[in-house]
């Protein structure tokens, strides 16, 4: 079974300071991880992924996430925040491997950006 | 850009009616998904249907649930007899390839009275 802790379900941050949103995983095989954010009355769109190779994988819009085995945990970074990163971000995991896509969600993070 | 499309946008009906979800796939798409997000909870996996058929599917998508892929081109989702409880927001989903990326629908938002 797999599952998705991401702590803090409200984040607050100034324009222009790091952001940071958490995200640690269970699973039994190794997984498959992602990021996603949903803007207010849009579908839910892939920010990263993690699936093999280089830990730190970059991401759309200057995301980026580093998956961290020891520590099960694939958190979601942004140097500087900008007004427009407001949105619910949820992180994600899957099976490895063939079959078994099904994604296992986080409840998410709702990122607020302050000017 | 090819995105995956849903309708209706809205959809209230009343307990114990049929309701039909569509969604237009990302044409050369193989794999396709449905989830929901009752609201103010997680978003919850449903079903994978990959070759016409059902590939994976959750606890909750019971009897009353089906997935068909009518025409090769619509994928829908179908509840029986709705209940309450299946008010939520219902999102597709499809992929390309193996773990690529799932494609997400803006989602059908059911309000069952």
């Amino acid at each position: 079974a797999q599952s998705v802790t991401q702590l803090g379900s409200h984040v607050s941050v100034s324009e222009g300071a790091l952001v940071l949103l958490r995200c640690n995983y269970s699973s039994s095989v190794p997984p498959y991880l992602f990021w996603y954010v949903q803007y207010p009355n849009q579908g839910l769109q892939l920010l990263l992924k993690y699936t093999t190779g280089a830990t730190l994988v970059k991401g759309i819009n200057g995301f980026e996430a580093e998956f961290k085995k020891s520590e099960t945990s694939f958190h979601l970074t942004k140097p500087s925040a900008h007004m427009s990163d407001a949105a619910e971000y949820f992180c994600a995991v899957s099976r490895s491997g063939t079959g078994r896509r099904a994604l296992t969600f986080g409840s998410g993070t709702r990122l607020q950006v302050q000017p | 850009e090819p995105e995956v499309t849903q309708t209706p946008s809205h959809q209230v009906t009343q307990m114990g009616q049929e309701v039909i979800l569509r969604c237009v796939p990302i044409s050369n798409h193989l794999y396709f998904y449905w989830y929901r997000q009752i609201l103010g909870q997680k978003v919850e996996f449903l079903v994978s249907f990959y070759n016409n058929e059902i590939s994976e599917k959750s606890e909750i998508f019971d009897d009353q649930f089906s997935v068909e892929r009518p025409d090769g081109s619509n994928f829908t989702l179908k509840i029986r007899s709705t209940k309450l409880e299946d008010s939520a927001m219902y999102f597709c989903a499809t992929e390309k390839d193996s773990h690529n990326e799932q494609f997400f629908g803006p989602g059908t938002r059911l309000t069952v009275l």
